[in-house]
C-alpha cells in the first residue's frame, strides 16, 4: 500500500472552510484515496474517497492532483462538530482492509 | 448512526480471562471487519470475513479468534488477555469485501480494560 503523510494537526476558525492535505506520492494507478475521521473514541466516520477525479458529496470535496500524488479535503464551513482526527488512507481495489495512520487533528475554534 | 451494532460498550476483566466481543452489520452488508485501538499502536486492521468466510488477517494474535455466522453477525473471542489487551476494538461493515465503493461503515466499539 502506498503510503501517505499527513500534518500532525491542523487549527481552522468556526464557520471558513478547513483544508487538509494528505501526501501519497508513492500512490499506484488502481490505489484510492479514501478519507475517514474519528470523532474523539468514536468509531471512524467515512468521509469522501476518489481515484482521480475530484469528488463532492454533503460532507466534503476532495481535490486530487493530476499526478495523483497528493490530495486535499475540503470541509466548506467547518463547524466545533468537525473538530476530529482525519486520516487519510490509500488502498487497492483489491484490498478490503484500510490501513489507518496517525492522521491530522483538526481543531475548529469558535 | 452507522447502522453497525456492537456489544457489550465496556467491558472490564481480569487477565488470563476470555471474552467475546458480538458485531451486527449493517442490513445487506456482507463483510465485517475487526480492529483495535489502543493508545500507543493506533488503529489496527485485524480480521475481515466475508459472508462467512475468512477473508484478510492483519495484524490478530493467536490467542484471538474470530467468526461469523449465517446471519452474518460476527463475534470476536479474545483469550488469556493480558495488560496490553486492553484497548477499543472496533466493528466495521461493508457491502462488498474489496474494489470500488468498499466503503466501511463502523460501530461504536468496545471499550476493554484488563485488569
Amino acid at each position: 500500500d502506498a503510503k501517505t503523510t499527513q500534518p500532525t494537526s491542523m487549527d481552522c476558525a468556526e464557520g471558513r472552510a478547513a483544508n487538509l492535505p494528505c501526501n501519497h506520492s508513492t500512490i499506484s494507478g488502481n490505489e484510492y484515496v479514501y478519507w475517514y475521521r474519528q470523532i474523539h473514541s468514536q468509531g471512524p466516520q467515512y468521509i469522501i474517497h476518489g481515484l482521480k477525479n475530484n469528488e463532492t458529496n454533503e460532507m466534503a470535496s476532495l481535490i486530487i492532483t493530476e499526478d495523483r500524488k497528493s490530495s486535499t479535503l475540503i470541509l466548506p464551513h467547518a463547524t466545533l462538530r468537525d473538530t476530529a482526527v482525519y486520516y487519510c488512507i490509500v488502498r487497492g481495489g483489491s484490498q478490503g482492509n484500510l490501513i489507518f495512520g496517525k492522521g491530522t487533528k483538526l481543531s475548529v475554534k469558535p | 448512526d452507522s447502522g453497525v451494532t456492537q456489544t457489550p460498550k465496556h467491558l472490564i476483566t481480569a487477565t488470563g480471562q476470555r471474552v467475546t466481543l458480538r458485531c451486527s452489520p449493517r442490513s445487506g452488508d456482507l463483510s465485517v471487519y475487526w480492529y483495535q485501538q489502543s493508545l500507543d499502536q493506533g488503529l489496527q486492521f485485524l480480521i475481515q470475513y466475508y459472508n462467512g468466510e475468512e477473508r484478510a488477517k492483519g495484524n490478530i494474535l493467536e490467542r484471538f479468534s474470530a467468526q461469523q455466522f449465517p446471519d452474518l453477525h460476527s463475534e470476536l473471542n479474545l483469550s488469556s488477555l493480558e495488560l496490553g489487551d486492553s484497548a477499543l476494538y472496533f466493528c466495521a461493515s461493508s457491502v462488498v469485501g474489496v474494489g470500488m465503493g468498499n466503503e466501511q461503515f463502523f460501530g461504536p466499539g468496545t471499550r476493554l480494560t484488563v485488569l
